[in-house]
């Protein structure tokens, strides 16, 4: 059974670039969450989406990111422009309804922004 | 909102020998305490979970124990191997969706 499936896993950019995301979670989740990942900051959650439905976007950080989940096995996260700031890993990770706590990450994607 | 914190942020032990990492949390409605291990530059996997309703569970040679009175659970892991060397987080959820994470305890077993 395969994970939950991201790309690029590696992705590096020039300032003021546009930046897009992948994610595909595990079939049969319901629930679909985008986290950054910085040594400064740790783990944060960015958005999170329920039947493809976004319902918390409290930690995206500014206008600049946006996130769509199109259908329930793809989800995109979207940086326009970039600036160095936002040079983290970024994770996505998913889960089932009744237990949306219990989240399975995928492999990350390394942004660096020059 | 649920503030985790984690003790120690590093940890150096010998191979063989036991590992402990101590989370509190602030709020009593947290029912969900997951443990995730992330080794260098791959994804947070989750290893060991415990609900509200029990007091410790045991997974071969890691175990949590989990004190709702004093609001701290613990990860235990026994006869390290070089393999447990990884970075290791506790969160805790009100179980809903949203997890909120310790800062995470650098684990190093010398063989």
């Amino acid at each position: 059974d395969a994970g939950v499936i991201q790309s690029p896993r590696h992705e590096v950019t020039e300032m003021g670039q546009e930046v897009t995301l992948r994610c595909k979670p595990i079939s049969g989740h319901n629930s679909l969450f985008w986290y950054r990942q910085t040594m400064m900051r740790g783990l944060e959650l960015l958005i999170y989406f329920n039947n493809n439905v976004p319902i918390d976007d409290s930690g995206m950080p500014e206008d600049r990111f946006s996130a769509k989940m199109p259908n329930a096995s793809f989800s995109t996260l979207k940086i326009q422009p970039s600036e160095p700031r936002d040079s983290a890993v970024y994770f996505c990770a998913s889960s089932l309804n009744g237990r949306r706590d219990e989240q399975f990450f995928g492999p990350g994607t390394r942004l660096t922004v020059l | 909102g649920e503030n985790v914190e984690q003790h120690p942020s590093t940890l150096s032990v010998q191979e063989g020998d036991s590992a402990v990492i101590k989370c509190t949390y602030s709020d009593s409605a947290s029912n969900y305490f997951p443990w995730y291990k992330q080794e260098l530059g791959k994804r947070p996997q989750l290893i060991i979970d415990i609900r509200s309703n029990v007091g410790e569970k045991k997974d071969q040679r890691i175990a949590v124990t989990l004190n709702k009175t004093a609001k701290h659970f613990s990860l235990h892991i026994t006869e390290t191997q070089p393999e447990d060397s990884a970075v290791y987080f506790c969160a805790a959820s009100q179980g809903d969706y949203k997890l909120s994470f310790g800062a995470g305890t650098t684990v190093t077993v010398r063989a």
